[in-house]
């Protein structure tokens, strides 16, 4: 069954980088996913779709220093020169025969 | 600039209705399939329903089956939620979401209160 797992949380300093993970049940390797961000109190807002080769197309607006890659199952976030706005919950989104799928999502702390 | 605006949430009693409304703009509506996705308090997304273009295709999540209703109105550029028979474990914040495989847009939602 087509499901998406994530950690629940994770933290990093001010500046500094984090890769978040999202990892595609077994038998879809080959799935694209999308990552999502919400900042609290807001409703979610659309970052990046990620192939499953790395290749990724980010929303309009999204800065640089938010990047997707992928290897196997597993499809990442990097963002990097973290600043305090960043911090936010992150989910990954993939689909099955048209029906949306979403991870658990992982709270993001910047310290 | 693309506009997703979600309206009709509410405190409803258990077993009550409730109808939400997602109006789009800046975008061609007709030409793009929806969801419905809810956010219960304190907790991740959840998918609940899927409606394309031509309203000729909807899809529920087993939770909210035989209860509730997606349609549109392309000529409105609206969407629709029709939820019966609600249980306190509908609460939540509602959102409309544009599917451009992946969901590519979302409304800032609507809450729904289901208490008595």
């Amino acid at each position: 069954q087509l499901a998406l797992t994530q950690s629940p949380s994770a933290s990093a300093s001010l500046g500094a980088s984090v890769k978040l993970t999202c990892t595609l049940s077994s038998g879809h390797n080959s799935y694209a996913i999308a990552w999502h961000q919400q900042q609290p109190e807001k409703g979610p807002r659309f970052l990046m779709m990620l192939n499953s080769d790395g290749s990724h197309s980010k929303a309009d607006g999204i800065p640089d220093r938010f990047s997707g890659s992928s290897s196997g199952a597993e499809r990442y976030l990097t963002i990097s020169s973290l600043q305090f706005e960043d911090e936010a919950d992150y989910y990954c989104q993939t689909w099955g025969a048209g029906i949306p799928v979403f991870g658990g999502g992982t709270r993001l702390t910047v310290l | 600039e693309v506009q997703l605006v979600e309206s009709g949430g509410g405190l409803v009693q258990p077993g009550g209705s409730l109808r939400l409304s997602c109006a789009a703009s800046g975008f061609t509506f007709s030409g793009h399939e929806m969801n419905w996705v809810r956010q219960a308090p304190g907790k991740g997304l959840e998918w609940v329903s899927y409606i394309n273009s031509r309203s000729t295709t909807m899809y529920y999540a087993d939770s909210v089956r035989g209860r509730f209703t997606i349609s549109r109105d392309n000529a409105k550029n609206s969407l629709y939620l029709q939820m019966n028979s609600l249980r306190a474990e509908d609460t939540a914040v509602y959102y409309c979401a544009r599917d451009g495989a992946p969901i590519d847009f979302w409304g800032q939602g609507a809450l729904v209160t289901v208490s008595s």
